[in-house]
């Protein structure tokens, strides 16, 4: 079982230019998150869908936009990349959003925007 | 506003025990989670409190008291691979996980 895949790994950007982060997970849970994590600051959360069809912001959306037209995939786009958006984003998901419901991570993408 | 501290780094030798403290002020409580993250990997889960107490898994094992916003991860017989940085979350009001910044864990022979 693949589990939560990202892609790219790691990404060079031009300040301006627009990207999408793909997200895709084969375990047919409900809810799905970006969060990017930056030297000496927790992970923090961009946008999430507890269910396909559905999107909610987070603590830092700006900048960022997301889509959930199905379950599995979740993508991130930034449609005028600056500098401060350089970090390791993490795409995640979990079952549901209550109880013990656990929030599984994909291995991440470095974006690095110049 | 909604805060979770750890401290930032750790120490601690091969074999010896370790506890990382974590304590939060957050809208609502539903929850606290445990993850493990090594250096350039995503984090993964280690444990789960919601009620007060302590939960045992093998050499881990994570404290809450919610009285008092409080909760430790206790790592025994540690191992060079425990090496890590150690992520304290807690489930808001909204369901949400809020995050600490992680507390690094070296291990020393």
């Amino acid at each position: 079982t693949a589990g939560i895949t990202q892609a790219p790994t790691s990404q060079i950007l031009a300040a301006g230019r627009s990207m999408t982060l793909r997200c895709t997970q084969d375990m047919r849970h409900n809810a799905m998150y970006w969060y990017r994590q930056d030297l000496g600051l927790g992970l923090r959360l961009i946008h999430y869908s507890n269910t396909a069809g559905t999107t909610g912001k987070g603590e830092v959306p700006d900048g960022y936009s997301v889509s959930r037209a199905n379950t599995d995939d979740f993508p991130l786009t930034l449609a005028s990349a600056v500098p401060s958006q350089t970090s390791v984003y993490f795409c995640a998901s979990s079952p549901g959003t209550s109880g013990t419901d656990t929030q599984y991570f994909g291995p991440g993408t470095r974006l690095t925007v110049l | 506003g909604q805060n979770i501290d750890q401290p930032t780094e750790m120490t601690a030798t091969e074999g010896a025990i370790v506890q990382i403290n974590c304590t939060y002020q957050t809208s609502g409580f539903n929850g606290l989670f445990w993850y493990q993250q090594h250096a350039g990997e995503a984090p993964t889960f280690l444990s789960y409190n919601v009620l007060d107490g302590l939960e045992e898994k093998g050499r881990f094992s994570s404290f809450l008291s919610r009285s008092k916003g409080y909760s430790y991860l206790l790592l025994k017989e540690l191992q060079m691979k425990d090496s890590a940085s150690y992520l304290c979350a807690v489930r808001d009001s909204n369901y949400q996980l809020i995050w600490g910044a992680g507390t690094k864990l070296i291990i020393k022979p």
